[in-house]
């Protein structure tokens, strides 16, 4: 049962474009969510949460929005830049519960 | 020191033998974690300790044994290990009762199984 799902493997976007990566997931007790950056041979980097009392949060060149109704969220970068080129998670929890759960990743690569 | 430090970076060995990852942070966090990762797929939680203390093991077969020595140090001891377990193994730390503040991973030990 995958809670946590990314449909897109992988997602191609000029330099200076706009990236957005999508997310989403069927635990409805998940009440915050998290993006993490990995490139290759290095653990996962956190990019920027979203708490479920929010629907956006922006840090940045990334914006997160979080729609519960359809629970789905999505990773907005603006512009990218050639060094955002990683495999980005979308990982989900519960408040308390000391477990993240993550979706498979998307492979971003930003075309010059 | 924003660091989580696992050694050894990679890591080969047989079937029959008996070897340890190490994962250390400085940033008083006071839960960590040991996650599995196999190739194209997400990370997979195996245990969380809290405050020195063992409080989820994810039904991990007993070939994986983890110690917490100190709120520092975090251990991964393996013994017997099938080529299935060949995996990236990524440690993580956090401040313990909350995982909004996101975790900090270390880079992974990758291991081999012959």
């Amino acid at each position: 049962d995958q809670q946590v799902k990314q449909n897109s493997p992988s997602l191609s976007v000029q330099e200076g474009r706009i990236s957005i990566l999508n997310c989403d997931y069927t635990n409805s007790m998940f009440d915050y969510f998290l993006w993490y950056k990995k490139y290759p041979a290095e653990g996962p980097t956190f990019l920027i949460s979203i708490s479920s009392i929010k629907d956006k949060n922006e840090d940045g060149r990334f914006t997160v929005f979080l729609n519960k109704s359809a629970k789905h969220l999505s990773l907005h970068i603006v512009p990218s830049q050639p060094g955002d080129s990683a495999v980005y998670f979308c990982a989900a929890g519960a408040q308390g519960a000391q477990k993240l759960v993550f979706g498979q990743g998307t492979r971003l690569t930003i075309n010059p | 020191d924003t660091e989580v430090t696992q050694t050894p970076k990679h890591l080969v060995m047989g079937m029959t033998n008996k070897k340890s990852l190490k994962c250390e942070q400085h940033m008083g966090h006071r839960a960590m974690y040991w996650y599995k990762q196999k190739a194209k797929k997400p990370p997979e939680l195996m245990f969380v300790y809290s405050y020195e203390k063992l409080s989820i093991n994810e039904s991990v077969p007993s070939r994986f044994s983890p110690e917490c020595p100190n709120s520092s140090l975090l251990n991964l001891h393996l013994h017997a290990l099938q080529p299935e377990d060949s995996a990236l193994y990524l440690c993580a730390s956090s401040q313990a009762g909350g995982n909004n503040y996101g975790y900090t991973f270390g880079s992974g030990t990758r291991l081999t199984v012959v």
